[in-house]
């Protein structure tokens, strides 16, 4: 199956800082989406990216399809940005079924 | 909004039990995921259904089993829990095909097996 791969595995910041979480994928995808899981759990979509770029406030997704990697920028980070980022990805040939794989994930905590 | 609601947030159950995870979805999504999140391992996918009383295999189904009897509700089955279960557990919805088919999930239940 498509392998995918997420670095870094943790991040510390600062507020305020600048960021940026990358995302590999070992083969053609058309489905790519970045979800941030909370402290509590919840697990929150924040872009479906299967190419191009998309921008959602201090956020922004950037997707390489032909080099197979995705980006994922935070900027001016806020306490309230902490928690664990992951990439998922479904394979070209996955039909209406829709089945994606989840990276590992960046656990992210960012620090007054 | 869409919601999918997960019927318990923290469960214990003893070593043999029969446990039951329901989760219900309001915006009548096709898809339907359930997946078990483990620390380093990420989400791995256990079982999915894209339709009523359908159902695929994960990568991990052993020691599962998945009902759909209608199309907003899907349940997780553990016939004989056991220590290795006690995980947190995921439930998700998506529309079946096209672009922009995101995946939306529940709280999770968080579950553990004594």
């Amino acid at each position: 199956g498509i392998q995918v791969e997420q670095s870094p595995p943790d991040l510390i910041l600062q507020e305020g800082a600048n960021s940026t979480l990358r995302c590999n994928f070992s083969d053609s995808v058309n489905n790519l989406q970045w979800f941030h899981q909370n402290p509590w759990g919840q697990l929150i979509n924040l872009f479906y990216i299967p190419s191009g770029t998309k921008q959602n406030g201090r956020l922004s997704a950037t997707t390489v399809a032909t080099e197979r990697y995705s980006l994922l920028y935070i900027s001016s980070s806020q306490t309230t940005d902490s928690g664990v980022y992951f990439c998922a990805v479904g394979p070209m040939d996955s039909g209406g079924y829709q089945k994606v794989t989840f990276g590992t994930g960046t656990k992210l905590q960012v620090i007054p | 909004d869409v919601k999918v609601t997960q019927s318990s947030r923290y469960l214990v159950k003893r070593t043999g039990e029969k446990v039951f995870l329901e989760c219900v979805q309001d915006m009548d999504h096709e898809n339907m995921f359930w997946y078990r999140q483990d620390p380093g391992l990420g989400l791995r996918l256990i079982y999915f259904s894209y339709d009523v009383k359908m159902k695929e295999k994960g990568d991990i189904p052993e020691g599962y089993s998945v009902s759909r009897e209608k199309k907003e509700r899907f349940s997780l089955i553990l016939e004989s829990a056991s220590t290795n279960q006690t995980s947190m557990y995921l439930c998700a919805s998506s529309i079946l095909a096209g672009t922009g088919n995101t995946i939306y999930f529940g709280e999770g239940s968080w579950l553990t097996v004594v």
